[in-house]
């Protein structure tokens, strides 16, 4: 079975307001996270990524919080806007092959 | 910088016929590719990885010979489905992995493939 997963499959939110998307991961030996999004009928677009050596790490509008006790990554999206309505999937990589395993994805989408 | 890109972005082809999707990194060299496969409404699954020179390592339950990848040079990987059945149909996408600075991965754009 995957070992990243979601907590939430869709997401709905107002243009302004801050969006959060959960994955929780059950392997304590990876040590890079990603964070993509994906639109349709389109490939992965990197976000951010983070690893296992931090708990924190802030982009242009973007957060992504790692909490390793409880094997749970978050990203986090300022004042969205409806451009960022898409897919956003989690990856995670335990440093030993370079293989992504990616979560189930959150259908995020941003109403005006 | 680290463009990868994939061609055909869209392809229908008739059950029996093989297809082959090609994949180019563009402005770095891509020692290792990643070929994904993708449901709609599902996530990318990984089927293999290939390694320029080397063969290609699937993932468990990918077929070897239905799935054909070729990475012959540090700019070009192929991914041909043979013998192509409906159930074939999918999204395929491959991704390079990126050595130096910056983000680890660069993906394609993807390829519809649609069997008839």
């Amino acid at each position: 079975g995957e070992s990243v997963g979601l907590h939430l499959p869709t997401l709905s939110v107002q243009e302004g307001d801050n969006s959060i998307i959960n994955c929780a991961y059950s392997n304590s030996a990876s040590d890079y996270f990603i964070w993509y999004k994906q639109e349709s009928g389109k490939g992965p677009q990197f976000i951010i990524d983070i690893r296992s050596n931090m708990d924190k790490r802030q982009g242009q509008r973007v957060t992504v919080l790692l909490n390793k006790t409880v094997k749970h990554l978050s990203l986090q999206i300022a004042a969205t806007q409806p451009g960022d309505s898409a897919v956003y999937f989690c990856a995670e990589n335990t440093g030993s092959n370079y293989k992504l395993t990616f979560g189930k994805g959150t259908l995020l989408t941003v109403n005006p | 910088g680290a463009v990868v890109s994939q061609h055909p972005s869209r392809v229908i082809c008739k059950s029996g016929t093989s297809v082959k999707i090609e994949c180019r990194s563009l402005d770095f060299q891509a020692t290792t590719m990643f070929w994904y496969r993708q449901f709609p409404k599902k996530s990318l699954m990984l089927m293999a990885t290939s390694n320029e020179g080397s063969k290609a390592t699937y993932e468990q339950g990918v077929e070897k010979d239905k799935f054909l990848i070729n990475h012959a040079s540090l700019t070009l990987s192929t991914l041909t489905v043979t013998s192509a059945h409906p159930e074939d149909s999918s999204f395929y996408i491959c991704s390079a992995r990126i050595t130096g600075v910056g983000y680890g991965y660069t993906f394609g754009s993807g390829t519809r493939l649609t069997v008839v």
